[in-house]
């Protein structure tokens, strides 16, 4: 009965590859969200969907390209990947925009 | 720029101490401010939010607007307290919101 559960819960990888992270919720929220948590525990937003549209998209690589099947689901892949994309990612979601957050547990990437 | 700020990064307590976690914000309007909290190795989940005045595990909060600032209080810590903090404001953008976190603070309470 989790709320937003990420898969992987860990993935370790090397320079260059091509990964993907994927987030379910089972909340019935219209408002999907990405975000990073870096080494010093930052946490910055990536993107924002709403109802399978992207709302929100904010500095981030173009090899980070999120998909939004349907408004349940909002998944990430990453290509070439970077030493600095090692962090933990987490999905979130909110009932609307600006509302609580529920998080799920992250899916914490290393990349070698 | 609208935005929170969270000046402390880290605050170590003894057990049974008043614990104050800042948070100060600069917005045009009214905030809509959280405290979210972190145990190790967990997910974030929500703490307080503002509009609710409620107190969740000993833990307040007071927006106070002329000071612009949201403090986190509990006035007895306890080992289970220990965990990373974060303020979240919801910043408008481009007819959305964007939930924006502060740097977070990491309390630590000492048996």
């Amino acid at each position: 009965d989790t709320a937003v559960s990420q898969t992987p819960k860990y993935l370790v990888t090397q320079m260059g590859n091509d990964k993907s992270i994927k987030c379910e919720q089972n909340l019935g929220h219209d408002t999907m969200y990405w975000y990073k948590q870096d080494s010093k525990k930052f946490l910055k937003i990536m993107f924002s969907y709403n109802n399978k549209e992207l709302i929100i998209n904010e500095t981030v690589p173009n090899r980070f390209s999120p998909k939004s099947p349907d408004k349940a689901h909002l998944n990430l892949h990453i290509n070439s990947l970077e030493l600095g994309d090692s962090a933990v990612y987490f999905c979130a979601s909110s009932e609307e925009r600006g509302a609580k957050l529920f998080f799920g547990e992250g899916s914490r990437l290393t990349v070698l | 720029a609208q935005r929170v700020t969270q000046p402390e990064k880290l605050l170590s307590v003894f057990k049974g101490a008043p614990v104050e976690l800042k948070c100060n914000y600069s917005y045009s309007g009214s905030p809509e401010l959280f405290w979210y909290v972190q145990y190790s190795r967990q997910r974030l989940q929500l703490l307080l939010r503002h509009i609710s005045r409620e107190s969740i595990k000993g833990f307040t909060a007071d927006l106070n607007k002329g000071e612009t600032s949201f403090h986190l209080k509990k006035p007895f810590a306890q080992e289970e307290d220990s965990a990373m903090y974060y303020c979240a404001l919801p910043v408008p953008s481009g007819g959305s919101y964007i939930p924006t976190f502060g740097r977070g603070t990491s309390l630590i309470v000492h048996p």
